[in-house]
């Protein structure tokens, strides 16, 4: 059983440009959420896929958006990158009545 | 607006004695209580949860308990070890029997174990 993966682990971006992270979701489950964490916060809430349809999303404006895709995997993509937009990237999955496990993340750096 | 809170952005305790990490939360709808537990440059990892219908429940060395009606938990780690070293998110969520609930976390207490 492969656990949540996540890729790149580390990213420098450009103010302004666009970025896509990844996430393959532990194998069984259907249900995939994002989350943002600056240093020294909890993870944030981004949004939440389930079987595809987003279905909860966080305080973060639509230039965070999101796909999930038929084999679960799921992806974050940002446009428009701002320097606060730094941070790690979690990427969770679980089916019902299990625990979310998380991925290893992504640090995202905007310069 | 926080919906989560952990007051406590570190702590310190010596190896062999108890560690309590206090959250609360402010959101009457919660329904469901976990434990995170983070190392450096890695994910969280779960640790403990509760449902709302339980005031107590233990797993090891880590018991989590719920006052609901002060809308109060905390996690007791007996006996500290310095592996527990880590950073501890308290974190709810509605309901768990169904998939469509977020899960809301805290700012998270770095917890220091000291050999």
């Amino acid at each position: 059983e492969t656990g949540v993966t996540q890729s790149p682990t580390h990213l420098i971006k450009t103010r302004g440009q666009q970025v896509t992270l990844r996430c393959s979701s532990q194998s069984g489950h259907n249900t995939v959420s994002w989350y943002q964490q600056a240093l020294g916060q909890g993870p944030q809430f981004i949004f939440q896929y389930y079987r595809e349809e987003e279905n909860g999303r966080g305080n973060f404006p639509p230039r965070f958006s999101g796909l999930q895709f038929p084999n679960y995997s799921s992806e974050l993509n940002v446009n428009a990158l701002e320097l606060d937009d730094s941070a790690l990237y979690l990427c969770a999955s679980r089916s019902m009545n299990t625990e979310a496990f998380f991925g290893q993340g992504t640090r995202l750096t905007v310069v | 607006d926080q919906q989560v809170k952990q007051n406590s952005p570190s702590l310190s305790v010596q190896e062999g004695r108890i560690s309590i990490l206090n959250c609360d939360y402010t959101n009457s709808m919660f329904d469901y209580f976990l434990w995170y537990k983070k190392y450096p440059a890695e994910g969280p990892t779960f640790l403990i949860s509760i449902s709302s219908i339980k005031d107590k429940n233990e797993d090891g060395r880590f018991t989590v308990f719920l006052n609901k009606s002060a809308k109060h938990l905390s996690l007791h780690i007996v006996p500290s070890q310095p592996g527990d070293s880590a950073v501890y998110f308290c974190a709810a969520s509605g309901a768990r029997e169904t998939s469509y609930d977020k899960v809301i976390f805290g700012p998270g207490t770095s917890l220091s174990v000291i050999p």
